[in-house]
């Protein structure tokens, strides 16, 4: 069974438009993150939820918006796409934050 | 904020030898991690070691952490093809909720 699943695992659209990436862990983890990773492959933190309450929201523009309905998920919501969103949104869960993290397959995003 | 660099960035080794890298942070830590990020893939968590730990082990893997000089290495020994990824280290701080990662060491293991 996989751990992390992320989907889809690959999403092309336009500017402008709207788009989700959902995220699903099984391991009871009451931790989950969304990280992006840009084309050098640097790793930036954008949030992060403990027991559905939000924890960490860096600095991301607004049109980001994570919702959790239930611990074991925590899905991505992304409005009126940019050129710049292009990149590789990874979600992860962990038992706290100092523990190792679970990290799902990745979704590549790609706007046009 | 991304406390981690790894050094050297990219490596490049004949399979069978033994692939060191180093990461650097620069405040107190909680536990310093690892982890192996195969080409299209998830990062994968390789070895945690905590801040009274000196050296610890994980197959192939060697990982050692000195807090004195605020650094740790990755020792793979015996390195396959299969070890071709990159390698990020990320360190858990006190009173910081989030690991915070470096850029990654991409290692490449020629057969």
């Amino acid at each position: 069974d996989t751990a992390v699943s992320q989907t889809p695992k690959y999403l092309v659209t336009q500017m402008g438009n709207d788009k989700s990436i959902k995220c699903e862990q099984n391991l009871g983890h009451d931790t989950m993150y969304w990280y992006k990773q840009d084309s050098k492959k640097f790793l930036k933190i954008m949030f992060s939820y403990n027991n559905k309450e939000l924890i960490i929201n860096e600095t991301v523009p607004n049109r980001f918006s994570p919702k959790s309905p239930d611990k074991a998920h925590l899905n991505l919501h992304i409005n009126s796409l940019e050129l710049g969103d292009s990149a590789v949104y990874f979600c992860a869960s962990s038992q706290g934050h100092n523990y190792e993290q679970y990290f799902g397959p990745g979704t590549r995003l790609t706007v046009t | 904020s991304q406390q981690g660099e790894e050094d050297p960035q990219a490596l490049s080794i004949q399979e069978g030898e033994n692939a060191t890298m180093n990461c650097s942070y620069k405040t107190s830590i909680n536990n310093l991690q690892w982890y192996r990020q195969n080409s299209g893939r998830g990062l994968v968590h390789l070895i945690l070691i905590r801040s009274n730990e000196r050296e610890k082990h994980s197959g192939r893997l060697r990982v050692t952490l000195d807090t004195s000089k605020k650094s740790s290495s990755l020792l793979i020994t015996a390195s396959r093809a299969a070890d071709t990824a990159s390698y990020f280290c990320a360190t858990a701080t006190y009173g910081n909720n989030r690991l915070a990662f470096g850029k990654g060491n991409q290692v490449v293991v020629i057969p």
